[in-house]
């Protein structure tokens, strides 16, 4: 495997249910991001860890819950979503915070 | 607060050249991304901008002025491949950990 990889690829998800995202980087980088893609809205960065430890926090409700146990690997915790949580999540890493990044593919959530 | 703009769309010819032009305002900036997204693909990486002036890698480049709080992707030699979303993004905070972005630029290459 190499670049930036996503798992699941698409998920469909109750409002009751709970689920994770994953997200794994093969490029040795040193910082990883989740954002949020939705239908004709911007880009959204929702959370930025560096070497393990969260640095960045936008405002994301606690339903989302992010998790790095390690450099390489990032985890998306859901619960109890909302149907306007819908969208694509795109996982990215960096070799520092703040430098060029590489984004995975994206998983498309649908909250039904 | 932090704002960037970009237009929504713009359609060119095959062979022509064409300039997407991203205005922001964001405090505490540190520097320009552009991100290429082809339709249903991830956002990859074009160019980064951090000084005033123009940076030309190879068909691409792209210009800042960070007075004005204005950049600008420049596409020359069009081909049908570059069609897609072009994302301008503005880097902030003290160890550049905030990134927002425009809403991105659909270019349409017609033949």
């Amino acid at each position: 495997e190499t670049g930036v990889t996503q798992t699941p690829r698409h998920l469909v998800m109750g409002m009751t249910n709970k689920k994770s995202l994953k997200c794994e980087q093969h490029l040795g980088h040193n910082a990883m991001y989740w954002y949020k893609q939705s239908a004709k809205k911007p880009l959204e960065l929702m959370f930025v860890y560096s070497l393990e430890e969260r640095v960045e926090n936008n405002s994301v409700p606690s339903r989302f819950s992010p998790e790095c146990p390690n450099s390489s690997h990032l985890f998306l915790h859901l619960h109890t979503l909302q149907p306007e949580d819908s969208a694509l999540y795109l996982c990215a890493s960096s070799q520092e915070v703040g430098n060029e990044q590489y984004f995975g593919p994206g998983t498309r959530l649908t909250v039904t | 607060g932090q704002n960037i703009d970009q237009p929504t769309e713009m359609t060119a010819t095959e062979g022509a050249i064409v300039q997407i032009n991203c205005t922001y305002q964001t405090s505490g900036f540190n520097g320009l991304f552009w991100y290429q997204q082809h339709a249903g693909e991830a956002p990859t990486f074009l160019s980064y901008n951090v000084l005033d002036g123009l940076e030309e890698k190879g068909r691409f480049s792209s210009f800042l002025s960070r007075s004005k709080g204005y950049s600008y992707l420049l596409l020359k030699e069009l081909q049908m491949k570059d069609s897609a979303s072009y994302l301008c993004a503005a880097r902030s905070g003290a160890a550049g950990n905030k990134l927002t972005f425009g809403g991105g630029t659909r270019v349409l290459v017609k033949p």
